[in-house]
């Protein structure tokens, strides 16, 4: 059973550094053709992709976010990490992290959590 | 990147009566060396993160009831709910994963009961 789980602070301040962490079980990141990815929906919006890792530690991020977006893994702890710095009201969103098989289709998620940005 | 946009922004339909849901790309997201649509569907409730229900525009994913069926090609796709339920009732989105790595999404479609 494939299961993914995010956990990080529920408030953060601007200007701070949010670090998030998917903890999964069910399938291995060492796994040819799996990928985790970090999706982010503010309130009310719709959904904007972030970043994804790769079995093979290919890292990729959005193009008008890739400046504050570190993504990460520790395939023996099966954890995917993603860091944003510098955040801002605007951020504040439900983040969630995903399983991509083959690399092509999201097919499991985590139930998310609700990021705040406000001082 | 690719673009998505899907019509309309919401729709009401009753009870048993069909449902359709149109998601375009901005370029085609039909790979030629397998002839396949890059191109799955979402169903998101409140307070529920999105669930798989069809990728490769029209291969429904496991679990999910035959009422729900995809179909489209190259830049044109459409999401059919053939008999609302009230269990229906969400957002649905689309989204291309043909541009790798961003796999962009629609804006999604509302879904509610007349």
């Amino acid at each position: 059973q494939v299961t993914l789980r995010e956990s990080g602070p529920a408030l953060v301040k601007p200007t701070q550094t949010l670090t998030l962490t998917c903890t999964f079980s069910g399938f291995s990141l060492s796994t040819s053709g799996m990928c985790v990815s970090w999706i982010r929906q503010p309130p009310g919006k719709a959904l904007e992709w972030l970043a994804r890792i790769d079995w093979d530690d290919d890292k990729y991020y959005s193009t008008s976010l890739k400046t504050r977006l570190t993504i990460s893994k520790d395939t023996s702890k099966n954890q995917v990490v993603l860091t944003m710095t510098n955040m801002d009201p605007v951020d504040t969103a439900t983040y969630y992290c995903a399983r991509i098989r083959a690399a092509a289709v999201t097919d499991y998620w985590g139930q998310g959590t609700l990021v705040t940005v406000s001082s | 990147d690719i673009v998505m946009t899907q019509s309309p922004d919401s729709l009401a339909v009753s009870l048993g009566e069909r449902a359709t849901i149109n998601c375009k790309s901005s370029q085609s997201v039909l790979y030629s060396s397998n002839n396949k649509n890059y191109l799955a569907w979402y169903q998101q409730k409140p307070g529920q993160p999105p669930k798989l229900l069809i990728y490769w525009a029209s291969t429904r994913e496991s679990g999910v009831p035959d009422r729900f069926s995809g179909s489209g090609s190259g830049t044109d796709f459409t999401l059919t709910i053939s008999s609302l339920q009230a269990e229906d009732v969400a957002v649905y989105y689309c989204q291309q994963y043909y541009s790798t790595p961003v796999f962009t999404f629609g804006p999604g479609t509302k879904v509610d009961i007349k």
